[in-house]
């Protein structure tokens, strides 16, 4: 069964420097989605990638994170520099079109800021 | 806005127990779609159902079963005879279907089971 991938699965950094997660969605699938999850909360939307361009960012705190998918297929998420409350799961989500169908979930990186 | 409330926290039952998970949602949308995700202690999110706001009919799938109601905005979620494999926690979740199809994600309740 496809399965949406992620690496790394766990990242400790020291607050200040840069971290970079990668996102490999389900083949075929065009929309790609970055959620961030603090514990004990739900999953919030940072982006979403419709093939390679960003559908919505509003979420996205553009003066230290960035997010790509320059090919339209695996994306790579980045913080810099990376802060204390930055500390939480990030996900990455493919659906095949957007819209009505369901999106699937990889295990997400659990990014630890110290 | 869009939200999504869980107001179940934390739930424990003992295995065979069923046990119902609530979801009461806000929208001014006339059309949206609800979901169910179970996240396991690996951290995964699982896609049990999506629904569209047209569909209140009930569905059941196997031991599962949902319950939507549009009067009263809820979309609930039972687990008959529970199990241990059953622990973890579930979320409801909401989108539109226009601009972003973004999930707005309730809080999740957390679900154990005992032997």
């Amino acid at each position: 069964e496809a399965e949406v991938a992620q690496s790394p699965r766990y990242k400790i950094t020291e607050k200040s420097q840069a971290v970079a997660f990668w996102c490999d969605p389900i083949s075929g699938h065009a929309t790609l989605y970055w959620y961030r999850q603090i514990l004990g909360q739900g999953p919030e939307l940072l982006v979403q990638f419709q093939d390679e361009s960003v559908v919505d960012d509003s979420q996205l705190p553009k003066d230290r994170f960035s997010a790509e998918r320059l090919k339209g297929v695996d994306s790579t998420l980045k913080i810099q520099p990376a802060e204390l409350g930055d500390s939480a799961m990030y996900l990455c989500a493919s659906s095949f079109a957007g819209g009505v169908y369901e999106q699937y979930f990889g295990p997400g990186t659990r990014l630890t800021v110290t | 806005a869009q939200k999504v409330t869980q107001a179940q926290t934390e739930i424990s039952v003992v295995e065979k127990e069923d046990v119902t998970l609530d979801c009461v949602y806000e929208t001014r949308d006339t059309t949206y779609y609800l979901f169910w995700y179970k996240q396991p202690p690996s951290g995964e999110l699982v896609f049990l159902i999506r629904r569209n706001s047209f569909d209140e009919q009930n569905e059941i799938s196997g031991r599962y079963s949902w319950n939507f109601q549009k009067s009263t905005s809820s979309f609930n979620f039972t687990i008959t005879a529970s199990q241990v494999v059953d622990s973890a926690v579930y979320f409801c979740a909401l989108s539109r279907s226009y601009n972003t199809d973004k999930l707005i994600f309730g809080t999740g309740t957390r679900l154990q089971v005992f032997p």
